[in-house]
Parts: structure tokens; sequence; C-alpha cells
């Protein structure tokens, strides 16, 4: 089974400050999208960003932006000049294509971001 | 613009009891699909459709009924609720931008569901 591994269940950064949280993936297909959803107490899910994987090009909106790794199957997300409202959990997530035309969207366990100020 | 709407935001209900989660979305997102959420576990998917009259199972369908006679509405059905499916339930919807892949997922504000 296809899966999304996030290897740091928790990760803490000083205000202003840089993170880097990592994701690795397992798939055999060419073309997929990969996000990054960012979750507060709220509960809310809230799409940060996403990469289309057959764009070469990193995606960015405006702190935030990946390193995507085609070949090594990483796709990690750096939040630069952290803010005390960036904290929360963090999933990424992998939507594949199933032969047959389904459709799912798989997540890793997800990375609890503290913002220390 | 509501988005994606689900009711209720909160539920108790007793073992054995039965329930749905409602899920409706103003968007015209042919994709709707439904998670739980657990401690350390992630979102894993339920059940999906997509479009009115199809549905599919996900990773975790026992225990859960789902049909779509609309676009707009994909509910939610526990049978017999019993205690493991205790969880935090969210009901999401996807377009296809022309593609041959669905987009990101727009998510409702979940349910947070016990069952005592």
């Amino acid at each position: 089974a296809q899966t999304v591994t996030q290897s740091q269940p928790e990760m803490s950064v000083q205000e202003a400050e840089t993170v880097t949280l990592s994701c690795t993936y397992d798939t055999s297909e060419s073309d997929y999208y990969l996000f990054w959803y960012k979750q507060p107490p709220s509960r809310q899910m809230i799409l940060v960003i996403r990469q289309e994987a057959y764009k070469q090009q990193n995606a960015t909106e405006n702190r935030f932006s990946v390193n995507f790794q085609k070949a090594a199957k990483s796709f990690s997300l750096k939040i630069s000049d952290s803010q005390l409202g960036d904290a929360a959990m963090y999933f990424c997530a992998y939507r594949r294509w199933e032969q047959g035309g389904s459709e799912k969207l798989v997540f890793g366990k997800g990375t609890k971001l503290t913002v220390n100020p | 613009n509501a988005g994606v709407t689900q009711t209720p935001k909160f539920q108790v209900l007793k073992t054995g009891q039965s329930m749905t989660l409602q899920c409706a979305q103003d968007m015209n997102h042919e994709y709707m699909s439904w998670y739980r959420q657990d401690p350390g576990m992630g979102l894993r998917l339920i059940h999906y459709s997509v479009g009115a009259g199809i549905t599919d199972q996900g990773e975790v369908p026992n225990g859960y009924n789902v049909s779509r006679s609309t676009t707009e509405d994909f509910p939610l059905r526990l049978l017999s609720a019993a205690p493991s499916q205790t969880s935090v339930y969210f009901c999401a919807s996807s377009y296809n931008s022309g593609g041959w892949v669905y987009t990101e997922a727009f998510f409702g504000q979940g349910t947070r569901l016990t069952v005592v």
C-alpha cells in the first residue's frame, strides 16, 4: 500500500526563525499531487501549499515553501519567519490515481509544531 | 460562500444507536469523501464518491454507510454505534481541474463524535 511518512511527531521553533518539516511518500506513479495541510486547535483543515509532480519548480506561498525531490520521494515544508499563529498540526498528503479511475487522498500521521515566543 | 458544511459539530451517542452525519457543499464539486481522525493516526478515508449515484469504500469502511443522491449532499450513516467509532469526522470535496487528477480537498469543520 502506498504510504506517506512524517518522521517528526513534534517540532519546535523560536518565533521569527525557520523550521523544516519532513515528509516522504511511496508511489510508483509519475503524475500526482502533494499537499501540506495545517490543523490549528480550531480543528479546521487548511491547505497550506500544493505541488504538482510534473512541475519541477518548488511551490511557494508567502512564508511557506517546499523542497520537492521527486526521485527521492521527498516533500518537505519550510516555514520562514515563524509566527505564533503557525503553531498547529501539519499533515502531508498525497493524492493518487488508482486503476479504474478512483481517487484517494492519503495522509501522513502529522507533525505537531510549537512556536516559542 | 459556505463551502463544505457539516452538521452537527458535536455528538454523543450510546452504544448501538444509529445516526447520520450531514455534509453539504455548494461548490459543485464532483468528488466528496469522509475521513476519520484519531490521535496519532492522521486522517483515514472511510468512503468516497466521484459523483451522484456513485460511492466506493475507502480504508476503514466497516460500520458506515453512505449514499450520494445529489451532487451537493453526502451523508455518512453510523448503523450501530460502537466505542471504537469515537473520533473526529471530516467531510471533504474536490474538483477536477481538467486533468485526470482531482486537486486539493476542501474540508468541513469536522464533527467530534463520542460513543459511550
